[in-house]
């Protein structure tokens, strides 16, 4: 069964840095394309960023410059490295897994893992 | 920039047909976005509802479905019952790697 468990998430001040991981079973993150994607309390799904299965990595405009995606395939996880906090950061954020190619790729992500909560405050 | 428009609040009858709408601050949505729908509940993850306009993903019933009404992507659901009230988003494919969410629709069931 395809899992996705994110950790790392907490308190930080603002200008801080902090890791987020997303341990993936049951299937290669190297794979599949893999995405984050972030809720603000009490506010919609925002998509953060994509690392495809050749490396290619994108982001959305408001985090781009301070947040990186990688993934360790030997550990079968994913990372999103923040940098440069700030208090609009704070959210709820989520790991997705791609959606597979079947007869074409289809740009949608099928598994997403219960998400950690990241505070940015003072 | 890019902004994907959704009903921010929607009610049906239980039993009751309604159809919730994703479309784009300037232009048209087509198939070529790629239109996808995920259902979340309080507290809980998306779920995948329907991928690439009208695929519904693995275990979704068929009351719910997808497709291009006019200029804008389309998720109806048939016979709504009490645990499809949720919040409901749309995302479009902008290419280059690059999604976008609509604000999300609430939907009440009453």
């Amino acid at each position: 069964e395809v899992q996705l468990v994110e950790s790392g998430g907490g308190l930080i001040q603002p200008g801080g840095s902090l890791r987020l991981s997303c341990a993936a079973s049951a299937f290669s993150v190297s794979s599949n394309y893999m995405s984050w994607v972030r809720q603000a309390p009490g506010k919609g799904l925002e998509w953060v960023s994509v690392i495809y299965s050749g490396g290619s990595t994108y982001y959305a405009d408001s985090v781009k410059g301070r947040f990186t995606i990688s993934r360790d395939n030997s550990k079968n996880t994913l990372y999103l490295q923040m940098n440069t906090l700030r208090v609009e950061d704070t959210a709820v954020y989520y790991c997705a897994r791609g959606g597979p190619y079947t007869s074409g790729w289809h740009h949608y992500f099928d598994y997403w893992g219960q998400g950690t909560l990241v505070t940015v405050s003072s | 920039q890019t902004v994907v428009t959704q009903e921010p609040s929607f009610s049906v009858s239980p039993g009751g047909t309604v159809t919730l709408t994703c479309g784009l601050s300037s232009g048209s949505v087509s198939s070529s976005d790629y239109p996808s729908w995920y259902q979340q509940s309080p507290g809980q993850a998306p779920r995948t509802l329907i991928f690439s306009t009208n695929t519904r993903s693995s275990g979704v019933p068929d009351r719910f479905s997808g497709s291009i009404l006019g200029n804008k992507a389309a998720l109806t659901i048939t016979g709504a019952q009490a645990d499809d009230e949720s919040d409901y988003y749309c995302v479009l494919y902008m290419g280059s790697g690059i999604w976008v969410f609509g604000g999300g629709t609430k939907l009440t069931v009453l």
